[in-house]
């Protein structure tokens, strides 16, 4: 069964700096990896996807790479913003369309 | 990209209620939804996938019985907590896949209170 863990649980960081979030998994069989953000009381906003034969996606200040073989993924956000501030999740897509979540790193970036 | 319209986004319920959710493909269709549940500060745990016209499978753990689950069309999948108990209360986000690479579209979630 695919497990995904999610490193900090939890990130406070001052306006402006770079910063990375960890995402691993246990089964490398999976056809992509996907960065959601979650603000408190919402649903879910798609921030990149990787395809299982890509290595990294990049959108604005936002960077995830994807090392399958390893069962990694980092998103990386530069020149962090307190607009920013959100619950950042990742998912694995495996057989039959199925996403499994990490538990999420809870990211505040304080002005 | 498409549009996944979830219905209601709250709802307050007496326990002993029956509530349902909705969960409609705007701009394409889905044969396929799936239905997670989100308790306070914990991830998505998928509770069941939702098959266009045949029945939903459900995840270890999850009462078929107490979460009934139709997908009569190919846009709408709904989602019926029958006799609410405040254990219940939770956020529900449905999703569905489209486009060619299936990326998974979700809704705005529904929280559900159980008092």
């Amino acid at each position: 069964k695919q497990e995904v863990t999610q490193i900090p649980a939890a990130l406070s960081v001052p306006e402006g700096e770079n910063l990375v979030l960890n995402c691993s998994f246990t089964d490398s069989a999976i056809y992509n990896l996907q960065w959601f953000r979650q603000d408190p009381g919402k649903g879910l906003t798609s921030l990149l996807l990787i395809q299982s034969s890509q290595r990294e996606q990049t959108s604005g200040r936002l960077n995830a790479s994807l090392d399958k073989s390893s069962g990694r993924s980092t998103l990386y956000i530069a020149a962090s913003q307190p607009g920013d501030s959100a619950t950042y999740l990742c998912a694995v897509k495996g057989a039959g369309n199925m996403l499994t979540f990490g538990g999420g790193t809870r990211l505040m970036v304080k002005p | 990209g498409a549009v996944v319209s979830q219905h209601p986004s709250w709802v307050i319920c007496k326990s002993g209620t029956s509530v349902k959710i909705e969960c409609r493909s705007l701009d394409f269709q889905a044969t396929t939804m799936f239905w997670y549940r989100q308790f306070p500060k914990q991830s998505l745990m998928l509770m069941a996938t939702s098959n266009e016209g045949s029945k939903a499978t459900y995840e270890q753990g999850v009462e078929k019985d107490k979460f009934l689950i139709n997908h009569a069309s190919l846009t709408l999948s709904t989602l019926t907590v029958t006799s609410a108990h405040p254990e219940d209360s939770s956020f529900y986000i449905c999703s569905a896949p489209a486009g060619s690479r299936n990326i998974q579209y979700f809704g705005a979630g529904t929280r559900l209170s159980v008092l």
